[in-house]
């Protein structure tokens, strides 16, 4: 149980466009999604967290028009990367948990952005 | 706030052989420590988690961790490695009353045959 789910698991834009990346909770309805980015060979660094129904609480340095989060329902958040630029390419990871899933929270497969 | 470092960036060992992934955690309040383990081009999966209680974790495909209070650490363990272990593995701490995971850097587990 407690999967989650990201589409598309890569995509390529245009720099300049805007692309929007999918977070589904397929079997738990998620109270909270998280949303990662990480470097190539470095860590992971969380963007944002997202309550549902409410705006998004992004972490310092993230810059929260360029990178838009909807929670709109208990089992989807979206992601879009708007005006990409090749500097946007990277790994994005989102991850939900639940409201009596303790401290345990679950990770999608993530989504390769490639912007060129 | 809550800092996670893992001094390792990669370790190399040999088939069969026993390892040691290191992880030191720094937090001014209680703490829940996990690894997870990432496969080439895939997100992350969850090795063990110590949230209260033993201090010695037994998580999946045989890896353990250990929880020292005094050392602020949580290294990661199997006795015996196979080639499909080849990996990254992350060490992340979240802070009592939080759900944000902090990740370490990482240490990239390479098997040899």
């Amino acid at each position: 149980g407690a999967v989650v789910s990201q589409h598309p698991s890569r995509v390529i834009c245009k720099s300049g466009t805007s692309v929007k990346i999918e977070c589904r909770s397929l079997d738990f309805q998620a109270t909270t999604m998280f949303w990662y980015r990480q470097f190539p060979k470095k860590s992971l660094m969380l963007m944002a967290t997202s309550n549902e129904g409410s705006k998004a609480t992004y972490e310092q340095g993230v810059e929260k028009d360029k990178f838009l989060i909807n929670h709109a329902s208990l089992t989807l958040s979206t992601l879009t990367v708007t005006s990409a630029h090749p500097e946007d390419s990277s790994f994005y990871i989102c991850s939900a948990r639940y409201s009596s899933s303790g401290n345990t929270i679950y990770f999608g497969e993530g989504s390769w952005l490639t912007v060129v | 706030a809550q800092s996670v470092t893992q001094l390792d960036s990669q370790v190399p060992v040999f088939e069969e052989a026993p390892v040691e992934l290191r992880c030191n955690y720094s937090s001014s309040v209680s703490v829940y420590l996990f690894w997870y383990v990432q496969y080439p081009n895939q997100g992350l999966q969850l090795l063990l988690k110590y949230l209260s209680g033993s201090t010695l974790v037994k998580g999946i495909n045989g890896f353990e961790a250990e929880f020292n209070k005094s050392q602020t650490s949580f290294h990661l363990r199997k006795p015996s490695v196979h080639i499909s272990d080849t990996a990254e593995y992350f060490c992340a701490v979240m802070g009592s009353g939080t759900y944000k995971y902090i990740f370490g850097t990482g240490t990239r587990l390479k098997v040899l045959a």
